[in-house]
């Protein structure tokens, strides 16, 4: 069964750091591109970044960046994300997505979603 | 950047009735590249449509997609029970490489 099993929820103080973890199966982890999506509460869908099958290219998105760091470990199908400097505006949950794309449209995995609070 | 709209914000319809589902890039956007996505709480979102107008696997033929240039358009023929969620549409950017965007979505309510 293809899938992406998402770590459970956190509770962050303000200024702290969160890492999420996405351990993917049922498919070939090392042979897609994966992203990490974000949506606040009742709000639509924010994307964060992308990072390369191998793991060594990420593209993150401008309100990201310097505080996002996206990695992944290919022995063992995990890929993760740390938010680094929480602020209360970062309480959301936390998707990764192995999303489609034109060249490989039957390729569409969601994780189940993480939610991050952040809370003093 | 292109920015998706998406309206209405809310439909209030019936089971049987036909949905009608608006998305507006503030550019031209590749058919290609546009896809809809079907949202229910607690569960992982779900592809219903990509390239525009092709069903992804699995998804019920009361679901269509049409539209080109800026506009684009999900249709779900008969609602059924099922039917009742929220709607994104979604594109690929390229700056930076990879850049997901999406609508603020359209909630589909039961009347």
């Amino acid at each position: 069964q293809v899938q992406l099993v998402q770590s459970g929820a956190e509770v962050k103080k303000p200024g702290a750091s969160v890492k999420v973890s996405c351990k993917a199966s049922g498919y070939t982890f090392s042979k897609y591109y994966m992203h990490w999506v974000r949506q606040a509460p009742g709000q639509g869908l924010e994307w964060m970044g992308i990072i390369n099958p191998s793991g060594d290219s990420t593209s993150y998105a401008q309100k990201f960046q310097g505080r996002v760091t996206m990695t992944r470990d290919t022995s063992t199908s995990t890929l993760y994300m740390e938010l680094s400097s929480l602020r209360s505006e970062d309480t959301a949950v936390y998707y990764c997505a192995s999303p489609w794309q034109p060249d490989h449209p039957d390729h569409d995995v969601w994780g189940q979603g993480t939610l991050v609070t952040v809370s003093s | 950047e292109i920015v998706l709209t998406q309206s209405p914000g809310t439909l209030s319809l019936s089971p049987g009735e036909r949905a009608t589902l608006s998305c507006r890039a503030s550019q031209s956007v590749a058919s290609s590249y546009l896809a809809w996505y079907q949202q229910k709480p607690g569960q992982a979102l779900r592809l219903l449509i990509y390239g525009a107008s092709s069903r992804a696997t699995g998804i019920p033929d009361r679901f269509s997609g049409s539209g080109s240039g800026t506009d684009f358009t999900l249709t779900i023929s008969r609602l059924e029970p099922e039917d009742f969620a929220v709607y994104y549409c979604q594109q690929f950017g390229s700056s930076p490489p990879g850049l997901l965007t999406f609508g603020g979505g359209t909630k589909v309510e039961i009347k």
